[in-house]
C-alpha cells in the first residue's frame, strides 16, 4: 500500500459531463502530481501541485483544472468530457517539490466515457 | 482489468531465471531515474532509483544499472518469481522539471 488514496476506483459517465476524482496523498507529503494513462499513451503527466500552489504543467487540456487544498488532498476535474478521455487517471505524491525523491502512486481512477 | 497498453514489448522467462529489461532514456541532462512496477488493476509501484552520480545500485533481488554515455538503463531480477509478473516502466527526471517522464513499458511474463 502507497498510502495514496484516490476515489472513486470506478467512474461511468456520458459525453459533455462534467467529474472530479478526488486524491489524498501519503502523509507528510507536500507534493500531488495528476498523470494519464490510455492504452496507446502510456503514463501522461498532466499537473502537479506543491503545498497548494501549481508547481509544474504538462499536458493538460484546457478542460481539465486541478487544485491542492490547505490539507493537501487534491481534486482533478474534467469537463466537456469526450470518449478519448477515458483513461486511467493516476495520483501520485512526494515528499518534496522536485526531482529528489520518488513518486508514490494511488490505484488510480478508471473514467470510463460513454 | 488491463491498465496498459497491449502492445507492450514482453519479456518471457522461467521462474528461478534472472531477468534483464531494458530501458533507453532521452534525455542527457536527466540526473534522476526510477523503475516502477505496475500490476493489473493496481498504480506503479516504487522499485528502485538511482541518480546519475551512481552506475550501479543494489535493493532486494534487483539491481539498477545506469549508462550514461548511451542513455541506457536496465533492471535484474534475480531469481523471477509469478509475484514478478507485471509491466515495468523507467521513469527518468531532468532535475529541472519537477516531473517523471516514463518510458513505455516492458511486460514481463514469468513462466512456471
Amino acid at each position: 500500500d502507497s498510502g495514496v488514496t484516490q476515489t472513486p476506483k470506478h467512474l461511468i459517465t456520458a459525453t459533455g459531463q462534467r467529474v472530479t476524482l478526488r486524491c489524498s496523498p501519503r502523509s507528510g507529503d507536500l507534493s500531488v502530481y495528476w498523470y494519464q494513462q490510455s492504452l496507446d499513451q502510456g503514463l501522461q503527466f498532466l499537473i502537479q501541485y506543491y503545498n497548494g500552489e501549481e508547481r509544474a504543467k504538462g499536458n493538460i487540456l484546457e478542460r481539465f483544472s486541478a487544485q491542492q487544498f490547505p490539507d493537501l488532498h487534491s481534486e482533478l476535474n474534467l469537463s466537456s468530457l469526450e470518449l478519448g478521455d477515458s483513461a486511467l487517471y493516476f495520483c501520485a505524491s512526494s515528499l518534496d517539490r522536485g526531482s529528489n525523491s520518488p513518486l508514490h502512486f494511488g490505484n488510480g481512477t478508471r473514467l470510463t466515457v460513454t | 482489468g488491463e491498465s496498459v497498453g497491449l502492445h507492450l514489448p514482453t519479456l518471457s522467462v522461467q521462474e528461478g531465471d534472472n531477468s534483464i529489461i531494458n530501458c533507453a532514456y532521452s534525455n542527457s541532462a536527466s540526473d534522476y531515474f526510477i523503475w516502477y512496477k505496475q500490476e493489473s488493476g493496481k498504480g506503479p509501484q516504487f522499485i528502485i532509483d538511482i541518480r546519475s552520480n551512481m552506475d550501479k545500485r543494489q535493493g532486494q533481488r534487483v539491481t539498477v544499472l545506469l549508462n550514461k554515455t548511451v542513455k541506457h538503463l536496465s533492471l535484474q531480477i534475480a531469481a523471477t518469481q509469478p509475484g514478478d509478473s507485471a509491466v515495468y516502466f523507467c521513469a527518468e527526471n531532468t532535475g529541472t522539471a519537477s516531473k517523471l517522464t516514463f518510458g513505455t513499458g516492458t511486460r514481463l511474463q514469468v513462466t512456471l
